[in-house]
């Protein structure tokens, strides 16, 4: 399976502010996805990022609020922008499970970033 | 539409007792894989165990075993012999064509 690691593993910002996350993972993936889950919530997938394409969001989320990049096959980094309490959440990064015994169902997960926004 | 429910919002279990969470999924794909996943309050997804749709057998992993009954669509998760360090927070999820679909969780407290 992939080691991932993200960084920071928190932060407390103030509102307005943005903060850029990054994920950095051990071997070469296809696919990255980017989580948010809100205190008390489940997972909600903001985007799936392919390297050498634009990042895919899912309904209720945008690029200016969430600008992602992949430059290459084992990294890359969240943006959330001009910040509100409301975004203060676990954001996680996974990669794609693809070369593990589960392929395509599964995804390894980094330790995720606790946002507190003031 | 694909859908994964988990209807126990909470629960407290006596410490070394078995406890059984539940998660019934929805989907009209034939492959397909269950997961289920702790986090802990340090907010790390931790993988515990896995069924694959066509996996004859339940699975298990140590403590952890799953239930599945795929004709009524479930995939309970059973922990034998629970302890304190199982307190968190348990997230069933369905993975299909890279996609996985999440449950609402199910937060377990295990009393001494």
């Amino acid at each position: 399976s992939a080691v991932i690691s993200q960084k920071p593993s928190r932060d407390i910002c103030q509102r307005g502010t943005s903060l850029t996350i990054q994920c950095q993972v051990d071997s070469q993936v296809t696919m990255m996805f980017w989580y948010r889950q809100q205190p008390g919530q489940s997972l909600t997938l903001i985007a799936t990022a392919n390297q050498g394409s634009e990042a895919t969001y899912e309904s209720g989320f945008v690029i200016d609020k969430f600008p992602i990049s992949r430059p290459n096959l084992t990294f890359s980094t969240l943006t959330v922008s001009n910040m509100s309490p409301e975004d203060s959440s676990i954001y996680l990064c996974s990669v794609d499970g693809q070369g593990g015994p589960r392929g395509s169902y599964e995804q390894y997960f980094g330790p995720g970033t606790r946002l507190t926004v003031t | 539409a694909q859908k994964i429910t988990q209807t126990q919002p909470g629960m407290f279990v006596q410490e070394k007792e078995a406890v059984t969470l539940d998660c019934t999924y929805d989907t009209s794909d034939p492959s397909y894989g269950l997961f289920w996943y702790k986090q802990p309050s340090s907010g790390e997804m931790i993988f515990l165990i896995y069924q694959g749709s066509y996996d004859q057998q339940n699975a298990t992993e140590g403590r952890y075993s799953l239930n599945f009954q795929k004709a009524r669509k479930s995939a309970n998760l059973v922990i034998s012999a629970s302890q304190l360090g199982d307190s968190a927070m348990y997230f069933c999820a369905m993975g299909s064509n890279y996609q996985l679909i999440w449950g609402a969780g199910t937060k377990l407290i295990i009393k001494p």
